[in-house]
């Protein structure tokens, strides 16, 4: 009930191409969705997050894409750069003030060039 | 506005000894989270503090516990170390109870030998 599952593990794009990592729930009481990126030796920062209510949210060049009834989320990185190579986890909570993440296992990104 | 600080950010230690270690959060956050990650078990939520309580706490024994102060400083205790708690451990901290965006720190890396 409380797990988050990513995929792939692992990717691999050519520079100006789009990545595309998946997420999906089991538990309907999520009602927040960030995704975090994670370079070697730092902590994770936030992307993007999206809630429920929306089916899709677009920052500059990461969009989150949310399908309610199937229960799965994605993020979309358009025009991927070598910068962007990184650990990607998805994640999730509920009720607010519960603060709380359920992560997903993570995708290690590569942007060859 | 500095970031969230942890100290220290490396840490070597033997079976059976104990560890704590320190959490600073964004000047002006109340909320402290702590995660634990290894290549494993990816990132999993130890407990959560609000205005010096415990609010939420994770699937972890009793050899791990927190605590945190009125200047909203946290710590974390790890007793009777054993090898499998070698990890990165990260804390993170958001405006206050009902906020769900968490910025994370640097992270302290524990090696348990």
């Amino acid at each position: 009930q409380q797990q988050v599952k990513q995929s792939p593990q692992s990717l691999i794009v050519q520079k100006g191409g789009i990545s595309i990592i998946n997420c999906a729930y089991e538990n309907t009481a999520f009602d927040y969705f960030p995704w975090y990126q994670q370079f070697p030796g730092k902590g994770p920062a936030l992307l993007i997050a999206i809630r429920p209510d929306v089916s899709e949210k677009k920052e500059g060049r990461f969009t989150i894409s949310f399908n309610k009834s199937a229960k799965q989320f994605s993020l979309h990185i358009m025009d991927s750069q070598p910068g962007d190579s990184a650990t990607y986890f998805c994640a999730a909570s509920r009720d607010q003030g519960a603060q709380k993440l359920v992560f997903g296992q993570g995708t290690r990104l590569t942007i060859n060039p | 506005k500095a970031g969230v600080t942890q100290t220290p950010r490396y840490l070597i230690k033997t079976r059976g000894q104990q560890v704590t270690l320190s959490c600073s959060p964004i000047s002006g956050h109340r909320s402290v989270s702590w995660y634990q990650q290894t290549p494993g078990q990816g990132l999993q939520f130890l407990f959560e503090y609000f205005s010096e309580t415990q609010r939420n706490k994770g699937n972890f024994p009793g050899r791990f516990s927190g605590r945190q102060f009125s200047n909203s400083r946290s710590e974390m205790n790890v007793s009777t170390l054993e090898l499998g708690d070698s990890a990165l451990y990260l804390c993170a901290s958001s405006l206050n109870a009902d906020q769900e965006t968490q910025y994370f720190g640097p992270g302290t890396r524990l090696l348990v030998l």
